[in-house]
């Protein structure tokens, strides 16, 4: 998975409840991706990052915040869970250059909102 | 409003016969495409690529078509073999502002590669 890790792997909460996952890469890539997968909608960017302390949003961020304060993390909230954002978690990243448009995703987050 | 189409949910061919994957897409800025593959509890692994300056572009058993004026793309993998069965997201890259760039996913097309 490129070097990437996502933690925790599967989750199980309460509506109402804060969550944050994690997304930690070894690569030293610029450019770090949060998308969910859903049945019928494929995978949807929820928010990105393009450096440390830069992000911005995806077409799904109602309800997400995200923060970046080291190059290798990227951290996924919800601030108060919803059993709509139930749903698999994919972290992905890329670099600059020639392969910039070319992410690498890591092995998903599998959250379910009770 | 979906900007990157692929209209065949499922897909089931014969092992060594040809698998034809089909995209279309709406958006005339997308100039890069690409081909995930994805197996069950796993994440999306990058499979091949195309510029929008090029209409083919091989790797071994995977073969990319571009056709800019029809905006639509195709995956060919021959010959399939059973490993190959998995789901297939077509993506699409535009620039979004400065250096960013995003990719937009279609909904995927699950690919059933009988022995």
């Amino acid at each position: 998975d490129a070097g990437i890790t996502q933690s925790p792997r599967h989750k199980v909460t309460e509506t109402g409840t804060p969550v944050t996952l994690r997304c930690h890469q070894t690569e030293n890539h610029r450019y770090m991706y949060w998308y969910r997968q859903d049945p019928g909608h494929g995978l949807r960017l929820i928010h990105y990052s393009y450096g440390v302390k830069d992000t911005d949003k995806g077409e799904v961020s109602d309800g997400y915040s995200v923060s970046r304060s080291k190059t290798e993390d990227f951290l996924l909230t919800l601030e108060s869970a919803t059993s709509s954002q139930t749903s698999v978690y994919f972290c992905a990243i890329s670099d600059v250059g020639q392969l910039k448009n070319i992410q690498y995703f890591g092995a998903g987050t599998r959250l379910s909102v009770l | 409003d979906q900007q990157v189409k692929q209209n065949s949910p499922s897909l089931s061919v014969q092992e060594g016969r040809i698998s034809i994957l089909n995209c279309d897409y709406t958006n005339s800025m997308f100039d890069y495409f690409l081909w995930y593959k994805k197996y069950p509890a796993e994440g999306p692994t990058f499979l091949i690529s195309i510029s929008s300056i090029k209409d083919k572009n091989e790797d071994g058993r995977f073969t990319v078509f571009l056709n800019k004026s029809a905006k639509h793309l195709s995956l060919h993998i021959v010959p399939s073999q059973p490993g190959d069965s998995a789901v297939y997201f077509c993506a699409a890259s535009a620039r979004s502002g400065g250096s960013n760039y995003k990719l937009t996913f279609g909904k995927g097309t699950l690919l059933t590669v009988n022995p």
